[in-house]
């Protein structure tokens, strides 16, 4: 069974400060991990995906097998960066559903 | 480029009506699309997969009689939500996938929110 674990429902920084939004999966086969943002009032938009390997918005994350974690990470927040963030986790299955994690919220402080 | 369109943004009925939500993607063909549920301060939660020409695949939970799902073609998926009660108040979210990659990824409508009264 898939499953996605974002244990932090709220995250609170200054603006500067670094940020790491933390996601664990678990997944039997070959994982496929996503991050999406929610920003207030609008739809649900990608922000990166692991086999991507690029940076977005500053943010980076990285899949790391041996701890089945795909943290999203940016060195220093801005105040834009407020939404709420979902980890999910697809598959090579053939329907490539994708099972998403419960979301944290950033609230960047000025 | 990618876009995915959900129509109404907003519903209100009374207990018992039908209300079909439809998702269509603009600028791309979807073999498949999803369709999600998200109750206040909750994650979305996967409730179909539907499929073009096919029958959609329902996760666990999920009425399929409850939950019509048509996908007659690659640019429209319809969810019609049957005799709705005040319980099927929520927000119904669907996303597209480009059509013959499965390395695409979900692109999201704006969403629907349904309140039944």
């Amino acid at each position: 069974a898939q499953r996605v674990t974002q244990p932090e429902k709220l995250l609170s920084v200054f603006k500067g400060a670094p940020v790491e939004l933390k996601c664990n999966y678990s997944y039997s086969g070959s994982p496929e991990l996503f991050w999406y943002v929610q920003y207030s009032r609008q739809r649900l938009q990608l922000l990166l995906r692991h086999i991507s390997r690029e940076s977005i918005k500053g943010f980076t994350a990285d899949l790391n097998k041996g701890e089945t974690s795909f943290h999203l990470k940016k060195p220093f927040a801005q105040e834009e960066d407020s939404a709420m963030y979902y980890c999910a986790l697809g598959g090579n299955n053939a329907g490539n559903m994708l099972t998403f994690g419960g979301g944290t919220r950033l609230m960047v402080k000025p | 480029g990618a876009v995915v369109s959900q129509h109404p943004s907003w519903v209100i009925c009374k207990s018992g009506t039908s209300v079909k939500i439809e998702c269509r993607s603009l600028d791309f063909q979807a073999t498949t699309m999803f369709w999600y549920r998200q109750f206040p301060k909750q994650s979305l939660m996967l409730m179909a997969t539907s499929n073009e020409g096919s029958k959609a695949t329902y996760e666990q939970g999920v009425e399929k009689d409850k939950f019509l799902i048509n996908h007659a073609s690659l640019t429209l998926s319809t969810l019609t939500v049957t005799s709705a009660h005040p319980e099927d108040s929520s927000f119904y979210i669907c996303s597209a996938r480009l059509s013959g990659n499965y390395n695409q990824p979900q692109h999201f409508g704006d969403g629907t929110r349904l309140s039944i009264l």
